[in-house]
């Protein structure tokens, strides 16, 4: 069993839906969970960064952490064009741990 | 204010060639970590080092693979004897000294594209 499971997609969406990414995981020490977002043949881009479980809102988009179910969420609000990208969840235990990485979400928004 | 730099951002090495790939963190982050992705896979850690020392090895393979952060200079990872099935993107990632109980989240480079013929 995989460390991270996340649907690869492909997802595609009209422009001004609201997009939902998801990931599950399966080791419970996992305390700190991060959103990336990866443009074709770039780096990836830190988006979210949540500790523990709770809800976290930054413009359009809103990370969700729910420990007990081992589940978290992106959401992306009226989604743009410039949203097409791939979006990869991320998740360590403690300081200075590696990340364990889903194998991300290929996202298109449709003009 | 530099982002995570490295160089190059492609590289093409015949079988049995040796790949230096190098990594210059963020200023001021004391630790760097490298991470593989081949094509239709998610990001896979390899190695995580600070200065002048190597934390965690657990995803380096065990032969031909090594990784050091000297005290001066970039962070290098070197792949000896290269094979077709090394090819892939490698991208460094850097962050700041972890706060007391806490983590520091990890910031990425573009990335050098590995190719092997």
């Amino acid at each position: 069993q995989k460390e991270v499971e996340q649907d690869p997609g492909p997802l595609s969406v009209p422009e001004g839906a609201i997009v939902s990414l998801n990931c599950t995981y399966s080791n419970s020490a996992f305390q700190y969970f991060m959103w990336y977002r990866q443009y074709s043949r770039k780096g990836p881009e830190l988006l979210m960064y949540t500790y523990s479980s709770g809800n976290k809102e930054d413009g359009r988009f809103t990370a969700q952490v729910d420990k007990s179910s081992k589940y978290i969420s992106l959401f992306i609000r009226d989604s743009q064009p410039s949203d097409s990208a791939t979006y990869l969840c991320a998740m360590s235990w403690n300081t200075g741990n590696q990340f364990y990485f889903g194998t991300g979400t290929s996202l298109t928004v449709i003009p | 204010n530099a982002g995570v730099m490295q160089n190059p951002r492609h590289l093409v090495r015949r079988r049995g060639q040796e790949a230096r790939l190098r990594c210059s963190p963020v200023k001021g982050h004391s630790h760097v970590y490298w991470y593989r992705q081949l094509p239709e896979e998610g990001l896979k850690f390899m190695v995580y080092l600070q200065k002048e020392n190597i934390i965690d090895e657990s995803g380096m393979p065990k032969e031909r693979f090594s990784a050091e952060f000297p005290k001066e200079g970039p962070s290098i990872l070197r792949i000896q004897q290269v094979v077709r099935g090394d090819s892939a993107a490698y991208f460094c990632a850097s962050s700041p000294p972890a706060r007391q109980g806490g983590t520091d989240t990890q910031y990425f480079g573009p990335g050098t594209r590995l190719t092997v013929l």
